[in-house]
């Protein structure tokens, strides 16, 4: 049974700071990974997908990286901003290419001005 | 591109009522998952349809329900409210199978 832990549930930081969000998985057979925020009573806005071919994944100032073999992916922002407050999940799928995702319980992240 | 648009926003019912959620996903997509996400048990998985079939479940009880119309619009169902239905529910659309999942604003189900 494929298992998502996130790791710190919570963060706080001044403003500039450059952070990592871990991840980690349990089975490693995985198709891909993806990474979302959500905001406060919002939906989820997807943020990067890695495919488990990939290792890394870039999007501005967003940076994740994928190691299947040790089940673990890492979310690298850079130049935090106050805006960038938000609690951050990733999920992988349940099995192969299943739409059924398995979400980890999130970090919150807070960037202090 | 339009987003995964959910309809209503918000819902307040009262215990042993039925309620009707709406997902509209993106434009081209086939597959609709739907999930409920509460502060206890985050983010659960309910079911998702492909071409108007359900291709999976997750477990949770009878009383929720589900179908895709040929458009790809969805609707799930929850009869005989429970409080701890009271969650927000989640769409979310993708093209297919290991493609980026992309999710809509929820549904918050409030059950009196």
């Amino acid at each position: 049974k494929q298992e998502v832990t996130q790791i710190p549930a919570a963060l706080s930081v001044p403003e500039g700071e450059n952070l990592v969000l871990n991840c980690s998985f349990t089975d490693s057979a995985i198709y891909n990974l993806q990474w979302f925020r959500q905001d406060p009573g919002k939906g989820l806005t997807s943020l990067l997908l890695i495919q488990s071919s990939q290792r890394e994944q870039t999007s501005g100032r967003l940076n994740a990286s994928l190691d299947k073999s040790s089940g673990r992916s890492t979310l690298y922002i850079a130049a935090s901003q106050p805006g960038d407050s938000a609690t951050y999940l990733c999920a992988v799928p349940t099995q192969g290419g299943s739409e059924k995702l398995v979400f980890g319980k999130g970090t919150k992240l807070t960037v202090n001005p | 591109k339009a987003g995964v648009t959910q309809t209503p926003r918000y819902l307040i019912k009262t215990r042993g009522q039925q309620v009707t959620l709406s997902c509209s996903p993106i434009s081209g997509h086939r597959s609709v998952s739907w999930y409920q996400q509460t502060p206890g048990q985050g983010l659960q998985f309910l079911f998702e349809y492909f071409s108007e079939t359900q291709r999976n479940k997750g477990n949770f009880p009878g009383r929720f329900s589900g179908r895709q119309f040929s458009n790809s619009r969805s609707e799930m169902n929850v009869s005989t409210l429970e409080l701890g239905d009271s969650a927000l529910y989640l769409c979310a659309s993708s093209f297919d199978r290991a493609n980026e999942q992309f999710f809509g604003p929820g549904t918050r189900l409030t059950v009196l």
